[in-house]
């Protein structure tokens, strides 16, 4: 079955400090990764978006990883900001049949605290 | 360049009624998605729309339909709603597509009394 699994659920982090979210996938053939950020009440932004190739890309304070062997990618947040308090989705895309589907993470809910 | 805008924001509607949610994607984007969010469930992909026709379709009840026109902006019907319809409706724009990078406008929150 395919499935994405994030943890943790959620996380509470002073700020300046550095966190690392974790999902991990099943899901198979998979075509990309991505990692978006929604803050309470507004669409998903996203942060990265990453293939089979890529194990490291970064965006401003944001670093994905991939490991497409073990299934696994990490979002790294360094030097955490009051803004970061958001919930952090990771989403994979899978070829099937002659469609893409997108199979969602239910996210990790990150809180900055000062 | 402007970004995904969706309309109403806000809506309720009663139980059996039916609603109609409207998205205008980025201007160049051929490919239109929906999706639902609910606390309990997270992000569940509706459909997508590209060129007007329906190129994907999740695990919603006929109820749920949508549609493109040629300018590329879209809707999404549900008729008959039920409570557990209340959710945060988002849709997404892409140049090519669900596999490619997307463009989220601020969803409309649809409350069902």
């Amino acid at each position: 079955k395919n499935q994405v699994e994030q943890s943790p659920q959620s996380l509470i982090i002073l700020e300046g400090k550095n966190c690392t979210l974790q999902c991990n996938y099943t899901v198979s053939p998979f075509s990309n990764l991505r990692w978006y950020k929604q803050d309470t009440g507004r669409g998903p932004v996203s942060l990265t978006i990453m293939t089979f190739s890529e194990n490291t890309k970064s965006n401003g304070r944001y670093t994905a990883t991939l490991d497409a062997d073990t299934k696994q990618s990490s979002l790294h947040i360094t030097a955490s900001q009051l803004s970061d308090s958001a919930s952090y989705i990771c989403v994979v895309s899978a070829r099937m049949d002659s469609s893409y589907k997108l199979i969602f993470g239910s996210g990790t809910r990150l809180l900055v605290r000062p | 360049k402007a970004g995904v805008t969706q309309t109403p924001r806000y809506l309720i509607k009663t139980r059996g009624q039916q609603v109609t949610l409207s998205c205008s994607p980025i201007s160049g984007h051929r490919s239109v998605s929906w999706y639902q969010q609910t606390p309990g469930q997270g992000l569940q992909f509706l459909f997508e729309y590209f060129s007007e026709t329906q190129r994907n379709k999740g695990n919603f009840p006929g109820r749920f339909s949508g549609r493109q026109f040629s300018n590329s902006r879209s809707e999404m019907n549900v008729s008959t709603l039920e409570l557990g319809d209340s959710a945060l409706y988002l849709c997404a724009s892409s140049f090519q597509g669900v596999s490619y990078e997307q463009y989220f406008g601020p969803g409309t929150r649809l409350t069902v009394t």
